[in-house]
């Protein structure tokens, strides 16, 4: 089994809707949690980051962290065209010299 | 969030010449930054740890030699790609951490190598 575990989609939506992207993960030492975008050939952005359980929101975005059942959420509203993209998760702790693990990353395709 | 600037964004050699790739951190200290392989449409694939003023380390399964790093300041690490042959085609990220135990990473932009 895996640390992190990301549906790789493809998921495809149509602009406008409530994207959701989840993963869950096996590790109870991980305490931060992390969304990435990432646009074909280039680099992973940081989009949210959130430490231990709760919710965090920014514009568009909400990250949920739900410890208790070791899942972690990215919702995404009214989205659009450019919002397509690759969207990994990714976690670190006090385990593995705090070493990030990463989800294999969602393809999100927001069609116009 | 800081910003992480990565040089050549792209590059093109023949087999058997080495690359250097370099990766700074442009406003903030990083004692610690991360080099990934990414094949595409997969995850990024951690190559090595690059701490400051001290030796890589490898993850299992990839070469040292092949690979080598260096981290010789708080704001550069280069990774070289030695004696590179066409299987060495990947895009190249590294990434920093603004902290020893925090957790957020960022990224730089990226290297495509292609090897001829």
């Amino acid at each position: 089994q895996k640390e992190v575990e990301q549906d790789p989609g493809p998921l495809s939506v149509p602009e406008g809707a409530i994207v959701s992207l989840n993963c869950t993960y096996s590790n109870s030492a991980f305490q931060y949690f992390m969304w990435y975008r990432q646009y074909s050939r280039k680099g992973p952005e940081l989009l949210m980051y959130t430490y231990s359980s709760g919710n965090k929101e920014d514009g568009r975005f909400t990250a949920q962290v739900d410890k208790s059942s070791k899942y972690i959420s990215l919702f995404i509203r009214d989205s659009q065209p450019s919002d397509s993209a690759t969207y990994l998760c990714a976690m670190s702790g006090n385990t593995g010299g705090f070493k990030t693990i990463f989800g294999a990353g969602t393809r999100l395709f927001v069609k116009a | 969030g800081a910003v992480v600037s990565q040089h050549p964004s792209w590059v093109i050699c023949k087999s058997g010449t080495s690359v250097k790739i370099e990766c700074r951190s442009l406003d903030f200290q990083a004692t610690t930054m991360f080099w990934y392989r990414q094949f595409p449409k997969q995850s990024l694939m951690l190559m090595a740890t690059s701490n400051e003023g001290s030796k890589a380390t490898y993850e299992q399964g990839v070469e040292k030699d092949k690979f080598l790093i260096n981290h010789a300041s708080l704001t550069l690490s280069t990774l070289t790609v030695t004696s590179a042959h066409p299987e060495d085609s990947s895009f190249y990220i590294c990434s920093a951490r603004t902290g020893a135990h925090t957790g957020e990473l960022f990224f730089g932009e990226g290297s495509r190598l292609t090897v001829l």
